[in-house]
């Protein structure tokens, strides 16, 4: 079965430190995985891929099929990117499974 | 990335009225829709796929004859839940599958049911 876990409900850095939200899925085959991003008051937005390896807003994150992770990287947090964080795996357009979302809050 | 509208955005209905949502691709056709259910504080639960000219295809658990989805044509689909009840009341979201190589979605705003 395809699951998508998150460890972290509510990670809270100060601004400018680093920050890594966690990923990890079930999944047999090879899977397709997303970062999606929801800011206070706006609607689900993506915020990027893992087919194509690259990197929005300072974010990235890297495919480890051995650990069957897919973390959300950055090496400086800015209070702008306070929101909700969901990892989502997707089986070819076929099947859409989100995480639980972490909360990201960056302090002053 | 596609843009999606929902509409209302926010209802408030009576226990035991039916409320229809309506989700549109505004920029191209999509012959298939997701709708999704979010509950405060969880994550969006997949509730059916909606397919152009077809039935919907619906997640275990979620109840056919309570949550009735039309997609009569490509730029819209409709989310009708029957007998609301207050259990019902939830955020529902809708999505409209990528069009390029990728297979992301795009999410609509949403639609905050409340029932009384």
């Amino acid at each position: 079965a395809q699951r998508v876990t998150q460890p972290e409900k509510l990670l809270s850095v100060f601004k400018g430190a680093p920050v890594e939200l966690k990923c990890n899925y079930s999944y047999s085959g090879s899977p397709e995985l997303f970062w999606y991003v929801q800011y206070s008051r706006q609607r689900l937005q993506l915020l990027l891929r893992h087919i194509s390896r690259e990197s929005i807003k300072g974010f990235t994150a890297d495919l480890n099929k051995g650990e069957t992770s897919f973390h959300l990287k950055k090496p400086f947090a800015q209070e702008e990117d306070s929101a909700m964080y969901y990892c989502a795996l997707s089986n070819y357009g076929q099947n859409f499974v989100f995480g639980p979302g972490t909360r990201l809050s960056v302090l002053p | 990335g596609a843009v999606v509208s929902q509409h209302p955005s926010r209802v408030i209905c009576k226990s035991g009225t039916s409320v229809k949502i309506e989700c549109r691709s505004l920029d191209f056709q999509a012959t298939t829709m997701f709708w999704y259910r979010q509950f405060p504080k969880q994550s969006l639960m997949l509730m059916a796929t909606s397919n152009e000219g077809s039935k919907a295809t619906y997640e275990q658990g979620v109840e056919k004859d309570k949550f009735l989805i039309n997609h009569a044509s490509l730029t819209l689909s409709t989310l009708t839940v029957t007998s609301a009840h207050p259990e019902d009341s939830s955020f529902y979201i809708c999505s409209v599958p990528g069009q390029g190589a990728y297979n992301e979605q795009f999410f609509g705003p949403g639609t905050r049911l409340t029932v009384l």
